[in-house]
């Protein structure tokens, strides 16, 4: 069935350092892969995406890259600072019905 | 604010009371979702409609569970005889088909706790 697998649950980095989050999907028909960040009691929020056909894509601070053939996408974020503290969620979407499939989340905690 | 709203934002009910969650899409908008999370885990699918027509819904929904979205507009998801497992997160998405990505703008979420 549908799946995406999020890794680690749990990340804490120093202030400065770069922070990587790992996920797999299971659905081959997904053609765009979005991250959101979440905040304490606070809707998800789309930080950055990419679609099937572009293997890297960055925005300031944060990067993500694509590999559709072993289904692997990657966050990076560089240079972290205390306001990127927060739970990530890695996301498959399909096209046909534009379902959201999401992973289980990783916590961030920026050290200071 | 011309965003996804969702009322209530909380509700706490006692175990076998109904519930019923209201869902506006931002304006135009043809699609909407529905999706729950609970503590510590990410958005699961529910649900969704395109225009007035529910088109999937997931395993996860049972049969106390019912979404409608009678106008095309405003979307309600009602749950019968509550169980504390019902206790989550519920939040609404909606999206433009044909709009760049497609994107799915998520409201503020109902937060049901079931006594």
């Amino acid at each position: 069935g549908e799946n995406v697998e999020q890794h680690p649950s749990t990340l804490s980095v120093q202030e400065g350092d770069s922070a990587v989050i790992k996920c797999t999907y299971s659905d081959s028909a997904s053609n765009y892969f979005p991250w959101y960040k979440q905040e304490l009691g606070k809707r998800p929020q789309l930080i950055i995406d990419i679609r099937s056909n572009v293997g890297e894509k960055k925005d300031q601070r944060i990067a993500v890259t694509l590999n559709k053939t072993a289904k692997h996408f990657s966050l990076h974020i560089t240079e972290t600072q205390p306001e990127d503290s927060a739970v990530y969620f890695c996301a498959a979407r399909r096209p046909r019905d534009d379902k959201i499939i999401f992973g289980k989340g990783t916590r961030l905690h920026i050290l200071p | 604010d011309t965003g996804v709203s969702q009322d209530p934002r909380h509700k706490i009910t006692k175990r076998g009371q109904n519930v019923t969650f209201r869902c506006d899409p931002i304006s135009e908008h043809n699609r909407l979702y529905w999706y729950r999370q609970t503590l510590g885990q990410g958005p699961e699918f529910l649900t969704y409609f395109q225009n007035e027509a529910q088109l999937e819904k997931s395993r996860l929904l049972s049969d106390r569970f019912s979404a409608e979205r009678p106008k095309g507009s405003f979307s309600t998801l009602e749950i019968q005889r509550t169980e504390q497992g019902d206790s989550a997160m519920y939040l609404c998405a909606s999206s433009l088909v044909g709009d760049s990505n497609n994107e799915q703008f998520f409201g503020p979420g109902t937060r049901l706790t079931v006594l």
